[in-house]
C-alpha cells in the first residue's frame, strides 16, 4: 500500500511569491491535514480536510488555503510568501475520524523563502 | 498554556539500553488519545503508538511501551534494547474530543534521541 506522498520534495520561492504543495493521501483515506514544522516552534495545525471541505483551519493567516479534490488529494497554497514561511510542510492522512485514528504523513514539502 | 510538554530536548543513551521519553499533557477533555511518532533525520513522521484515555492498559508495540498515568497526566514513552536505527526527533501528541474527533494532533516540541554503540 502506498503511503502518503507529497509533492515537490523541495521548492524554493523568494518573497512575494506564490507556492502550491501537493498532497496524496493514503487509498481509501478520506481526511488530508497539513502541518508546517518551521525551526524552533514544532509542528502547528494547518488546515483539515474531509471529502472535499474545509473542515478546520489553526491559527494561520488567509493567505494559507488549499483544497481537495474529488479523488481525496489535496492542494496548500501559501500567497505573498514571507521570509517566516520557510518550514517544512508536511501532510498527513487518516482513515474515518475516530479518536485513536493516527494520522500517516508523507516526507514533506521543504519550502525555502529567498 | 501548553498542551503537551516534553521536557527533554535531548536524551543519549547506549544500544541496548532501555530509554524513556517524558510527555506530560494537559485537557479537560475527558475523551482523548495520545499518540508518540517518530522523526529521523530524513523528516518523515512515523506513527509509532497510541493510547487511548480509556483505555485500561498500557499500549505496547513491539519494542515501545507506553507508561500512561492518567491521574498525572503523563504518557511517557518507553524504549526497550535502544537500537541505532532509533537516534531521531521524538514527538508526543494529543488528540482531544469524541466532539472534537477527526481536529488534528497537539503536537509537543520533541525529544531529540540519540542512540551510540
Amino acid at each position: 500500500e502506498a503511503g502518503v506522498t507529497q509533492s515537490p520534495t523541495h521548492l524554493i520561492k523568494t518573497r512575494g511569491q506564490q507556492a502550491t504543495l501537493r498532497c496524496s493521501p493514503i487509498s481509501g483515506h478520506t481526511s488530508v491535514y497539513w502541518y508546517q514544522q518551521a525551526l524552533g516552534l514544532g509542528l502547528q495545525f494547518l488546515l483539515w480536510y474531509d471529502e472535499g471541505e474545509e473542515r478546520n483551519r489553526g491559527n494561520f493567516p488567509p493567505r494559507f488555503s488549499g483544497r481537495q479534490f474529488p479523488n481525496y488529494s489535496s492542494e496548500l497554497n501559501v500567497n505573498a510568501l514571507e521570509l517566516e514561511d520557510s518550514a517544512l510542510y508536511l501532510c498527513a492522512s487518516s482513515l474515518g475520524q475516530g479518536l485513536g485514528q493516527p494520522q500517516h504523513f508523507g516526507d514533506g514539502t521543504r519550502l525555502s523563502i529567498l | 498554556a501548553q498542551k503537551i510538554t516534553q521536557t527533554q530536548p535531548g536524551m543519549f543513551v547506549q544500544e541496548k539500553e532501555a530509554v524513556t521519553l517524558d510527555c506530560t499533557y494537559d485537557t479537560s477533555d475527558p475523551s482523548y488519545g495520545l499518540f508518540w511518532y517518530k522523526q529521523p533525520s530524513s523528516g518523515e513522521m512515523i506513527f509509532l503508538i497510541y493510547q487511548g484515555s480509556y483505555d485500561q492498559q498500557n499500549a505496547t508495540e513491539g519494542r515501545y511501551s507506553l507508561n500512561f498515568q492518567k491521574a498525572r497526566k503523563s504518557a511517557n514513552l518507553v524504549i526497550s534494547a535502544s537500537q541505532l536505527g532509533d537516534s531521531a526527533m521524538y514527538f508526543c501528541a494529543m488528540r482531544e474530543g469524541p466532539n472534537q474527533a477527526g481536529t488534528a494532533l497537539i503536537f509537543g516540541k520533541g525529544t531529540t534521541l540519540s542512540v551510540s554503540s
